[in-house]
């Protein structure tokens, strides 16, 4: 079984850019989330799709993040335009509808916004 | 305050000691508690789940939750080089997470 992929795992983009990071979950989850962690500081929550619904986006910082999820299956967050505190990893995590135990992790796109 | 809380470390321990990494969280209503393990550049990885309080053991691995205190604990036993990692508290459907503690131990 495919884990959780993101892409890109590295993005340098000068503020004021824009930049889309994508995630494809497991197969067969419904449930795909979104988190950040900047230097230092815990993983921080931004936004939580059920299929192609958003189900709480209370995490998300500001209207200049925009995520999606057309077709319930791979997502997207964009940044637009990107602020040099919006640097981090961002991961994303998939789980299946209905299980509460742990959820899969992909192995994160480092941001740097210089 | 802050949803999660967990000391940031380092905590080193030798081989074979028992590390204990401690987590207090906020929120009373809080239901489900995670413990993931990360290593340096890479995801979290999840060891352990807890729901109920007392304690629940898996290998070398027992959370233990006490939810009238509002605390959740993890203890490694028998620590190995290996486990050196940043471990990390989440509580609810893993919305909120501690800033992780960082565990070394020495061979």
């Amino acid at each position: 079984e495919a884990g959780v992929t993101q892409f890109p795992s590295h993005s340098v983009i000068e503020k004021g850019q824009t930049v889309t990071l994508r995630c494809d979950p497991i197969s067969g989850h419904d449930n795909l989330y979104w988190y950040r962690r900047v230097m230092g500081k815990e993983i921080k929550f931004l936004l939580h799709f059920v299929k192609e619904s958003k189900q709480d986006e209370s995490g998300m910082p500001n209207n200049r993040f925009l995520a999606e999820r057309t077709g319930g299956t791979y997502s997207t967050l964009k940044v637009q335009p990107a602020e040099l505190e919006d640097s981090g990893v961002y991961f994303c995590a998939s789980s299946q509808e209905g299980r509460t135990d742990g959820y899969t992790f992909g192995s994160g796109t480092r941001l740097t916004v210089v | 305050q802050k949803e999660v809380e967990q000391n940031s470390g380092p905590l080193s321990v030798p081989e074979g000691a028992i590390a204990s990494l401690n987590c207090t969280y906020s929120d009373r209503g809080s239901q489900s508690f995670f413990w993931y393990r990360q290593y340096s550049g890479k995801s979290p990885e999840l060891i352990m789940s807890i729901y109920s309080n007392g304690d629940k053991e898996d290998g070398r691995f027992t959370a233990q939750l006490n939810k009238a205190s509002q605390y959740v604990s993890l203890l490694i036993r028998d620590s190995q080089p290996s486990d050196s990692a940043t471990y990390l508290c989440a509580v609810k459907p893993q919305f909120y997470f501690g800033t992780g503690t960082s565990l070394t131990v020495i061979p």
